[in-house]
């Protein structure tokens, strides 16, 4: 029921692009973005609802293709402070209806 | 601004021993999560809870972990007894919308540590 994210881990330098992308083998309700930064709660980032849906803020944004059952997050221009580990939660329908699981989470360092 | 408290922060317990977390999740959010994050993992979810009602226990491992939100406000996770591989941050966050629907707000978590 674990969503799938690729990359595990990127290393970027300041200004470049980054793509983390999140699949899942069930149908996908909507999709949450949340970013975790060494030894601190994640921080929630955005919400996507519906298929097509797009949203973004600063330069971080992201997809959601109900189809596909995938998102992916968009980072441009990356700064220092986008150092973290990238979660996607999905809401998916489990065994016990309504489930939100989060993915294994991907890795980025961006370096000076 | 409104945040999810959870006590204690660190926890270093003996095996066998009886632990228990506090969570009091922000005023008016019906849904209430626990997870169990190990190093390098993404969030496990442990137990769901819809106002007082539990959602979603299947991850639970009911044979030692235990979960409550008598007045469908704050919650108590309690481990006995508990074992080495209990070792993890443990989590609690919550929102006002059911399962997917709204951001999940997280609190600073318990970090247990099982000797």
């Amino acid at each position: 029921q674990q969503p799938v994210q690729s990359p595990q881990a990127v290393i970027l330098r300041e200004g470049e692009d980054a793509v983390i992308n999140c699949s899942s083998s069930k149908a996908l309700y909507s999709v949450h973005w949340y970013r975790q930064k060494h030894g601190e709660a994640p921080v929630f980032l955005m919400i996507l609802l519906k298929g097509g849906e797009q949203k973004g803020h600063d330069k971080i944004s992201a997809s959601f293709n109900e189809k596909k059952q995938q998102s992916s997050l968009y980072l441009t221009a990356s700064q220092l402070s986008y150092s973290g580990t990238y979660f996607c939660g999905t809401e998916i329908i489990g065994n016990y209806g309504q489930n939100f699981v989060f993915g294994p989470g991907t890795r980025l360092s961006v370096l000076p | 601004e409104a945040e999810v408290a959870q006590s204690p922060r660190y926890k270093i317990t003996e095996k066998s021993q009886a632990v228990a977390f506090w969570c009091d999740p922000i005023s008016g959010h019906a849904t209430l999560y626990w997870y169990r994050q190990i190093l390098g993992q993404g969030p496990e979810l442990l137990v769901q809870f819809q106002d007082e009602s539990v959602v979603d226990d299947s991850q639970l491992p009911k044979d030692r972990f235990s979960a409550e939100r008598l007045k469908g406000v704050d919650s108590t996770l309690k481990i006995q007894p508990a074992e080495l591989g209990d070792s993890a941050m443990y989590l609690c966050a919550s929102s006002i919308g059911q399962g997917g629907t709204a951001e999940a707000f997280f609190g600073q978590g318990t970090r247990l540590t099982v000797v």
